[in-house]
């Protein structure tokens, strides 16, 4: 049981290349969500999937995509780097979207990539 | 648009201090919230999560609040150790569609010192 497995860990861009951040999860979770956190502005949600095949934008969607074939996997596309891209990209999974009140819902995060746009 | 704050944004305490977090959210109608902690270069790890009808959750020297009306939690460690140096962050879920989107504060870095 590896949890949630984001690859890669740290990588450079040219601005105007594009590239698929990947995330991997093995608990059989609905529910995955990918989030950039950048200082002083916390977390804030890209893209989210409750289920294979289903995706919806969370806040700050522009400039990614996103699809869900598998119950497994939820990459994240950037289609042409810009440097305000540059982030630390954070990938979480859980059982459902809401967290529920069961210990078993708890949310899992990767442990980052690290994206650097120049 | 729900935000979160958390101040301060930074403590250091000595240890064996108990310590209070807090954090506030401008929109009351929430569904849930939750603490995470954040080591650094890492990911998060869940903490407590309080539903909206409840008034506090507990695990071990981690005891978290929740008031909605005036639109506060508080996280609450007792006999802080040099290990719960870490950044903790809360977040919240609304209703609706916004249930599956958890909206995050900037978080509390804290230093406890030996």
């Amino acid at each position: 049981n590896a949890g949630v497995t984001q690859t890669p860990k740290f990588q450079v861009l040219k601005t105007g290349q594009s590239m698929t951040l990947q995330c991997a999860q093995d608990m059989n979770h609905e529910y995955m969500s990918w989030y950039r956190q950048d200082p002083g502005m916390g977390l804030r949600l890209i893209h989210y999937s409750v289920g294979a095949g289903i995706t919806d934008q969370g806040e700050v969607p522009n400039g990614y995509n996103v699809s869900r074939s598998t119950t497994e996997d939820f990459p994240l596309r950037l289609l042409s780097a810009a440097p305000s891209q540059t982030s630390v990209y954070f990938c979480a999974s859980s059982y459902t979207g809401t967290g529920g009140s069961s210990s078993g819902n708890t949310i899992y995060f990767g442990e980052g990539s690290w994206l650097t746009v120049v | 648009k729900q935000e979160v704050t958390q101040i301060p944004a930074a403590l250091s305490v000595p240890e064996g201090e108990n310590l209070v977090l807090n954090c506030s959210f401008t929109d009351s109608a929430i569904y849930n919230l939750q603490w995470f902690r954040q080591d650094p270069g890492k990911g998060l790890t869940s903490l407590l999560l309080i539903q909206s009808s409840q008034r506090e959750q507990t695990s071990g020297r981690l005891n978290a609040s929740l008031d909605k009306s005036s639109g506060r939690s508080t996280l609450y460690i007792a006999a802080s150790q040099p290990g719960d140096s870490a950044t903790y962050l809360c977040a919240v879920r609304g209703y609706g569609g916004a249930t599956n989107k958890l909206i995050f504060g900037t978080g509390t870095l804290l230093a406890v010192q030996p």
